[in-house]
């Protein structure tokens, strides 16, 4: 979907290395939320930014991952060092509410991750 | 007890069948509510929302029951292509945007 762009789309990294996943906007949104997606545990809310603020981090499994927006174009989503456990499909979607346009989530293509 | 569940899948029917998915959610206060389609190794993809009137998009029906907390998806003459992942998504402040997600439930449509 051409709302919200992710990179990379894949990645493969050794354990101990910090990732960085990138996602860029290209719509207009009222917020901006990570998502986390494996068999085992399904659609796992990470963290979500409302005009470029986090504003619920609860769900960032521990101090290994960070999250920032420095602007409304740009998100990334840190893990440093990274773990076998982290492997799974990373989601960027936007999010507006029923009084703007394109109401409701948008998706980005994500990004597969593998930490071997 | 989650916050939303779905009926537990799979559902395999065969082409034309009529298929209901069921989705109950434990927050009275929730505002929001929405099905979402997700195909294997893609992103999710709205499907339609849901409105306590009720909703019809060709052969999908959505409805909101607050009453008892649940929503459901009704897809008639159901199409190969329709074989995914069905999720459903509840929010709670609709301006804010956190929501909750099903688990999923996976159709499958066969010949």
């Amino acid at each position: 979907d051409a709302g919200v762009i992710q990179s990379p789309r894949h990645e493969v990294t050794e354990m101990g290395q910090e990732v960085t996943l990138r996602c860029k906007p290209i719509s207009g949104h009222n917020s901006l939320f990570w998502y986390r997606q494996t068999m085992m545990r399904g659609l796992e809310l990470l963290i979500y930014f409302n005009n470029n603020v986090p504003i619920d981090d609860s769900g960032m499994p521990e101090d290994r991952f960070s999250a920032k927006m420095p602007n409304a174009s740009f998100s990334t989503l840190k893990i440093q060092p990274s773990e076998p456990r982290d492997s799974a499909v990373y989601f960027c979607a936007l999010y507006n509410p029923g009084w703007m346009t394109n109401y409701g989530y948008t998706f980005g293509s994500g990004t597969r991750l593998t930490v071997v | 007890r989650k916050e939303v569940e779905q009926d537990p899948g799979p559902f395999n029917v065969p082409e034309g069948a009529t298929v209901a998915f069921n989705c109950t959610y434990s927050n009275s206060a929730s505002q929001s509510f929405f099905w979402y389609r997700q195909d294997c190794r893609k992103e999710p993809k709205l499907l339609m929302s849901v409105y306590s009137s009720g909703n019809e998009d060709g052969r999908f029906t959505a409805q909101l029951n607050r009453a008892s907390q649940y929503i459901s998806l009704l897809i008639r003459d159901s199409k190969l292509s329709d074989s995914a992942t069905y999720l459903c998504v509840v929010i709670v402040n609709t301006n804010a945007g956190k929501s909750t997600f099903g688990d999923g439930t996976t159709l499958t449509v066969k010949p």
